[in-house]
């Protein structure tokens, strides 16, 4: 299993571009997150799903969409590239209900010039 | 969900046991406390998971007492590749709340020669 990828590795975007990160996994895990990480500061959850159709807002969710058509993908779509925006952003999958483990990407490191 | 509070910073030498402690006082009856590890430039990696008492895997325990207000994660004989940033979160599992917790600013762990 080739566990949780995330593509691109590096990114740079001028401000307003947009763009979507991709992640997918082959684990058939039913939940999936996306997460962002600020240099010194903890992990921000941005959105999340609990299975395909299914999504909804974490602690973060401007600037961003998601969606989730397939179990394995979960893409993160930036509508409109900000310097604020500027992060590492992590995406993870968890087996579902009574797991707590979660299972995380390499990460995408974004700069929004 | 339930607020954690750790050190910001450890400093331990090699061969030394090292304990982490978390603070989560106002925890749920149903949530579970989790410990994630972090290297520079990757995802968290999850460590040990537990609800009440002591847990105990290859890595590490996990020192839960009755009142569940706080947890030690206790790592033994460290060495220079346990160096990391050390995550605690609280959440339910059991109604799928594992993919949205929240992973504050952890404890940044420096183990020395």
């Amino acid at each position: 299993n080739a566990g949780v990828t995330q593509t691109p590795k590096f990114q740079v975007l001028k401000t307003g571009q947009s763009m979507t990160l991709q992640c997918a996994q082959d684990m058939n895990h039913e939940y999936m997150s996306w997460y962002r990480q600020d240099p010194g500061m903890g992990l921000r959850l941005i959105h999340y799903s609990v299975g395909a159709g299914i999504t909804d807002q974490g602690e973060v969710p401007n600037g961003y969409n998601v969606s989730r058509s397939t179990t394995e993908d979960f893409p993160l779509r930036l509508l409109s590239a900000a310097p604020s925006q500027t992060s590492v952003y992590f995406c993870a999958s968890n087996p579902g209900r009574g797991s707590d483990e979660q299972f995380f990407g390499p990460g995408t490191r974004l700069t929004v010039l | 969900l339930a607020k954690t509070t750790q050190p910001i910073s450890m400093d331990s030498y090699e061969g030394q046991e090292v304990n982490i402690t978390c603070s989560h006082n106002n925890i749920a009856t149903n949530d579970y406390i989790t410990w994630y590890q972090q290297f520079p430039s990757q995802g968290p990696r999850f460590i040990i998971q537990g609800y009440k008492t002591k847990v105990t895997n290859e890595v590490a325990s996990l020192f839960i007492p009755a009142d569940r207000k706080s947890s030690t994660l206790s790592l033994p004989r460290v060495s220079l590749s346990d160096t990391a940033v050390y995550y605690c979160l609280v959440g339910n599992i059991l109604t799928g709340g594992g993919n949205k917790l929240t992973f504050g600013t952890g404890t940044q762990l420096k183990v020395e020669l």
